[in-house]
């Protein structure tokens, strides 16, 4: 069974207006939360990431929020630029592990000019 | 930093042959990971080593697949024999700070 889990396999936005990603999450021993985006033939490059004692980050045009009550987490990006193109992934890891992360399946977003 | 770098890019194999996927971490991360992505399934952890040494091996599918990490700089993963199933592209990533890794491109495999 999934234990992060992004159920829209696809995501269309006009440039310059908000992208949000969703991200569902089934464990709550989850401690820190990561997005990837990923070009084609590339591997996944880490974008933003989130402390599960945090409810948001923000780095530039990227904000994650997180809320646990939810186990939902979103990624926004505003504004969304045709560059931002790509696949995007999120990640969680347990509390004590040392880096094996867990992946949903990815969203892809086409930000359309 | 020349990152995480994965060989071949590519490789095309018929069904019962051996194949082996080649991985350089990045220097002075200590711990390397395998990842699987297949459409089904997405991004799944293969096998992580700490330090050379395999600390998880549960992602492993089956026999047929093996992963070595004879020192700091360098790892294999080997399907022996290798099956239509293991279509994929397979990725090593090193571990950059902790909880960040960091991704190779990737070896896209197919197998006839």
């Amino acid at each position: 069974d999934q234990q992060v889990k992004q159920n829209s396999p696809s995501l269309s936005v006009q440039e310059g207006r908000i992208s949000i990603l969703n991200c569902d999450y089934t464990n709550s021993m989850f401690d820190y939360f990561l997005w990837y985006k990923k070009y084609p033939a590339e591997g996944p490059t880490f974008l933003i990431s989130i402390s599960s004692i945090k409810d948001k980050n923000e780095d530039g045009r990227f904000t994650v929020f997180l809320n646990k009550s939810a186990k939902h987490l979103s990624l926004h990006i505003v504004p969304s630029q045709p560059g931002d193109s790509a696949v995007y992934f999120c990640a969680a890891k347990y509390g004590g592990s040392q880096g094996n992360l867990i992946f949903g399946k990815g969203t892809k977003l086409s930000v359309k000019p | 930093d020349a990152g995480v770098i994965q060989s071949p890019r590519h490789e095309v194999t018929e069904m019962g042959q051996e194949v082996t996927l080649r991985c350089k971490p990045i220097s002075g991360h200590n711990s390397l990971f395998w990842y699987r992505q297949t459409m089904m399934r997405g991004l799944e952890l293969l096998i992580y080593f700490n330090n050379n040494v395999p600390i998880d091996d549960s992602g492993m599918p089956e026999d047929r697949f093996s992963a070595k990490m004879p020192n700091a700089s360098f790892s294999t993963l080997k399907i022996q024999p290798s099956e239509p199933r293991d279509s994929a592209v397979y990725f090593c990533a090193s571990l950059r700070t902790v909880n960040v890794l960091t991704f190779g491109a990737g070896s896209r495999l197919t197998v006839l």
